[in-house]
């Protein structure tokens, strides 16, 4: 199995401008969830989706960010407008059981 | 709100020595907490998970504990070797499917 698949890897963008970030979750599992990782904050969980049902977005820290699951294999994470304390390295993870969680390699995000 | 609390940033320790890492939380006990390893660059990835009901697991070199009288959980790396130089996080479940992760604990096992 390829395991979670993130792209891109890396983003450099400008402040003010729109920022989409992907994710397919492994074969089968059916919870994905979003994650953003800072040194000041640690990993932090933004939303999770169940059966491509988003089931708590309360990790969502305003409304610049967006997330959808069109179907069972993509998701996106969507800022728009980006700003600079947006930068951090985000996580999609997924899980067939509800318990362990398996992450991708993450998009390194910076926000100039 | 719970608080997850993982001892120190860094543990640096020799090359055959036992690492001990600690995850304290408050409040109420989860009804699992798991440990992940993460290497920089990369996402973290799943060790081992110990219930609530179960007081040790191992697996090879690693083992768990968790005492929820103290809600506290150790993870125990015996015979460390570099190549076990990494962040380790645990997580903590309390509902639905969403984890709390600590901080995380650094350790560098020097040769």
């Amino acid at each position: 199995d390829a395991g979670v698949i993130q792209s891109p890897r890396h983003e450099v963008t400008e402040m003010g401008q729109e920022v989409t970030l992907r994710c397919k979750p492994i074969s089968g599992h059916n919870s994905l969830f979003w994650y953003r990782q800072t040194m000041m904050r640690g990993l932090e969980l933004l939303i999770y989706f169940n059966n491509n049902v988003p089931i708590d977005d309360s990790g969502m820290p305003e409304d610049r960010f967006s997330a959808k699951m069109p179907n069972a294999s993509f998701s996106t994470l969507k800022i728009q407008p980006s700003e600079p304390r947006d930068s951090a390295v985000y996580f999609c993870a997924s899980t067939e059981t509800g318990e362990t969680q398996y992450f991708g390699p993450g998009t390194r995000l910076l926000v100039l | 709100s719970q608080k997850i609390e993982q001892n120190s940033e860094a543990l640096n320790i020799q090359e055959g020595k036992t690492a001990t890492l600690t995850c304290n939380y408050t409040n109420y006990s989860p009804a699992y907490l798991q440990w992940y390893r993460q290497d920089p660059g990369r996402g973290p990835v799943f060790l081992l998970l110990i219930r609530e009901n179960e007081k040790e697991k191992r697996k090879e070199r690693l083992k768990v504990t968790f005492d929820t009288t103290l809600k506290q959980s150790l993870f125990h790396i015996t015979a460390s070797q570099p190549a076990d130089s990494a962040t380790y996080l645990c997580a903590l479940h309390f509902n639905d499917y969403k984890l709390s992760f600590g901080a995380g604990t650094t350790v560098t096992v020097r040769a």
